[in-house]
């Protein structure tokens, strides 16, 4: 099965602080996702990637950047972390054709801000 | 844009009764996925079914395209069933953008 790795884990952060969460895929996936999950609903697509040195904005971009410097990594960044960006953040993998859409995930990652 | 809803919110459950999950879309789907979410987070990929029917051991994933709809079928549910299911759509025909429902949390007691 496809490996999609993240870390940290879990990270504690302060109010303006930078954040970087990242991403590792062995899977020689093109395109390569960041999701936000918020207690009690399903996930938001927050930036995403189908080259290296490129990426693109999803659903809710403000406040995030995101680096995709080879084809295995996937970076988000908080610049100025704030608290409404407390949430579990998720990062998946996908190919190009038949059952290479299908998504797989990491084991997300539990940023608190305070 | 395109939209998902997925019912029943929630469902509890007798260990061995079977569930029906429902997912319903605005607009035409060309890829279409069922996740389980462990109740620690982690989310498995069930089914890629943009279309016709699939199984893989107690589940069954059915998907009827022009009528913008999937269902999944758990039976003879068991304890380690329960978690939150959700099921994803591309934002547009052909996107890589997938939305996602607001899930159904199961609940299966012993």
């Amino acid at each position: 099965e496809a490996a999609v790795t993240q870390s940290p884990r879990s990270k504690v952060a302060v109010t303006g602080g930078k954040v970087t969460l990242s991403c590792h895929q062995t899977n020689n996936h093109d395109y390569m996702y960041w999701y936000r999950q918020d207690t009690g609903h399903g996930l938001r697509l927050i930036h995403y990637s189908y080259v290296a040195d490129s990426t693109e904005k999803g659903d809710i971009p403000d406040g995030y950047k995101a680096s995709r410097p080879s084809q295995e990594n996937f970076s988000l960044i908080l610049e100025l972390a704030s608290l409404s960006q407390t949430a579990v953040y998720f990062c998946a993998s996908s190919g190009l054709g038949g059952l290479s859409y299908e998504q797989y995930f990491g084991p997300g990652t539990r940023l608190t801000v305070l | 844009g395109q939209q998902v809803q997925q019912s029943p919110a929630s469902l509890v459950l007798q260990e061995g009764e079977n569930a029906e999950l429902q997912c319903n879309f605005s607009s035409t789907a060309t890829r279409l996925q069922w996740f389980y979410q462990h109740p620690g987070g982690r989310l498995v990929s069930l089914f890629y079914n943009p279309s016709g029917t699939k199984h893989t051991g107690r589940l069954t994933s059915t998907t009827v395209t022009n009528e913008r709809r999937s269902s999944l079928h758990i039976s003879s549910s068991q304890t380690t069933d329960s978690g939150t299911y959700f099921c994803a759509i591309d934002r547009s025909s052909g996107s890589w953008q997938l939305i996602f429902g607001s899930g159904t949390q199961l609940t299966v007691m012993p």
